[in-house]
C-alpha cells in the first residue's frame, strides 16, 4: 500500500488554465504538507494543515488554493496557471509533535510543465 | 528568512570511502534536523533525524549536530555506488511546523 499518493503523477497544461493535484495518505496522519521543488531542485513549504485546518500559508501567489476535505486528503488547485509554475510539487505527511520532531513522508511528486 | 545552507556539491568519493555533507543553519531556535535523500526523479525520504547535540548512528550513517555552532553534518560510511543521490538538510521552522530545506549536496560515488 502506498502511504502517500498524488495524482496526477505528470501534468502539462497551457497557460492560462486551471489545474488540480489531489493527494491522499493512509498513515493515520494528522498533518499534511504541500512543496514546490523547482528546476534548481530547491524544495520549499507552500502549505501547511493540521486537522484540516490551515497552519502555515508562505508567500505563495493566490492562484494557489488548497483545500482539505479530511486529515487524509490535501488537494492543491492552480488558477491561471503561468509558466514560473512549471515545477515538481511533493505532497507530505507527518503526525504533529511538538518541537517537530516527526517524521514527514513524502509523496511520489506532481511533475507540472505548464507551456 | 530562515537559511539552511549546505555545499551543493558535486561531492565525488570512490567506493569504500567516507562521504561527509555538512549543512548550517540560521534559526537559532530550530529544534529538529534531518537528512533527506532524493534519487534523480524521486521523492525524498528520510535518512535520518537528530534533535540533540552529539552523534546519532544508523549503519553506514552518522548524523552530528551542533547546536551552538548552528551546524549539521551527515558521515556515510563505506561508501557505495548506490549512495549516489542528492542528500538533503532540512530543519524546523521555529513552530514545529514545516521544514526548512537547504539546496541538496549532489554526491557521486565511483566504483
Amino acid at each position: 500500500d502506498t502511504a502517500v499518493s498524488q495524482t496526477p503523477k505528470y501534468l502539462v497544461t497551457q497557460m492560462g488554465n486551471d489545474k488540480s493535484i489531489k493527494c491522499e495518505q493512509n498513515l493515520g496522519h494528522d498533518t499534511m504538507y504541500w512543496y514546490k521543488q523547482d528546476s534548481k531542485k530547491f524544495l520549499k513549504i507552500m502549505f501547511s494543515y493540521n486537522n484540516k485546518e490551515l497552519i502555515i500559508n508562505e508567500t505563495v501567489p493566490n492562484r494557489f488554493s488548497p483545500k482539505s476535505p479530511d486529515k487524509a486528503h490535501l488537494n492543491l488547485h492552480i488558477n491561471s496557471l503561468e509558466l514560473g509554475d512549471s515545477a515538481v510539487y511533493f505532497c507530505a505527511s507527518s503526525q504533529f509533535l511538538a518541537g517537530g520532531e516527526s517524521t514527514q513522508y513524502f509523496g511520489p511528486g506532481t511533475r507540472l510543465t505548464v507551456l | 528568512q530562515k537559511e539552511v545552507e549546505q555545499n551543493s556539491g558535486p561531492l565525488s568519493v570512490p567506493e569504500g570511502a567516507i562521504a561527509s555533507l555538512n549543512c548550517t543553519y540560521s534559526d537559532r531556535v530550530s529544534q529538529s534536523f534531518f537528512w533527506y535523500r532524493q534519487y534523480s526523479g524521486k521523492s525524498p525520504e528520510l535518512i535520518m533525524s537528530i534533535y540533540s547535540n552529539g552523534d546519532k548512528e544508523d549503519g553506514r550513517f552518522t548524523a552530528q549536530l551542533n547546536k551552538a555552532s548552528q551546524y549539521v553534518s551527515l558521515l556515510i560510511r563505506d561508501s557505495q555506488p548506490s549512495d549516489s543521490a542528492t542528500y538533503l538538510c532540512a530543519v524546523t521552522n521555529q513552530a514545529g511546523t514545516a521544514l526548512i530545506f537547504g539546496k541538496g549536496t549532489t554526491l557521486s560515488v565511483s566504483s
